[in-house]
């Protein structure tokens, strides 16, 4: 199975911040990367997908970049319904994987 | 708009099968090229992908639970559903169903979760 490695665990930051939080797979999986956001009570919800496309609907601030192992999820200036989960998951090959997922938190 | 609504039982025993089903409404589940998938997440951890099916019988499980699962499809109910045999606390955990556009492949659409909690 392909591991994925998200950083950090948890992260304490201010509305208007710029964010980035990485997610290294333990093995090539080219753009096959996607990120999601989760709130408490609420369905996930995709942000980006082959890892820079935006869903759409999503606000611009958001950005997905990286291929091959590495890859990043910026968020430009946060807004206060950014405060969230955020994970990443490999559709590289199967099993489908996720990390560990990143706890943003309002500072 | 889709949305997918799961529903099951908040406690099962040990030993026991779990089954879950997921509505789905606003969309087809025979929709061309789209999987249907369960995901689940233990407190406190990380995402698990289950498995995913095509209404047309093609399914995709997770090698590390798919002894005791089976996923499936009623097109005429437009659910999917899923059982998990002999549960154990470690299958304590929010279940979400949800879509994606082939396999493997990011998820599009999700419901928001069944806590299903496995205790005598």
């Amino acid at each position: 199975d392909i591991q994925m490695t998200q950083s950090p665990s948890s992260l304490s930051a201010s509305v208007g911040d710029r964010v980035t939080i990485t997610c290294r797979a333990s093995q090539y999986i080219g753009n096959f990367l996607s990120w999601y956001q989760e709130k408490p009570g609420k369905a996930p919800k995709a942000l980006i997908y082959a890892a820079s496309t935006l869903q759409s609907g999503v606000p611009s601030r958001f950005s997905g970049s990286g291929s091959g192992t590495d890859f990043t999820l910026t968020i430009s200036s946060l807004q206060p319904e950014d405060f969230a989960n955020y994970f990443c998951q490999q559709t590289y090959s199967a099993p489908i994987t996720f990390g560990q997922g990143t706890r943003l938190e309002i500072k | 708009q889709l949305q997918l609504q799961e529903s099951g039982p908040g406690l099962v025993k040990p030993s026991e099968t779990l089954s879950l089903t997921c509505s789905v409404s606003g969309g087809s589940i025979s929709s061309s090229g789209y999987f249907w998938g369960w995901i689940r997440q233990p407190p406190g951890k990380g995402l698990e992908w289950i498995a995913s099916m095509y209404f047309s019988g093609t399914t995709h499980y997770n090698p590390s639970l798919k002894s005791r699962l089976t996923i499936s499809v009623d097109t005429s109910k437009n659910q999917v559903s899923l059982n998990v045999r002999f549960v154990t606390a470690a299958d304590t955990a929010v279940y979400y169903c949800a879509r994606s556009r082939g396999f493997p492949n990011w998820f599009d659409s999700w419901g928001q979760g069944n806590l299903v909690t496995v205790s005598s």
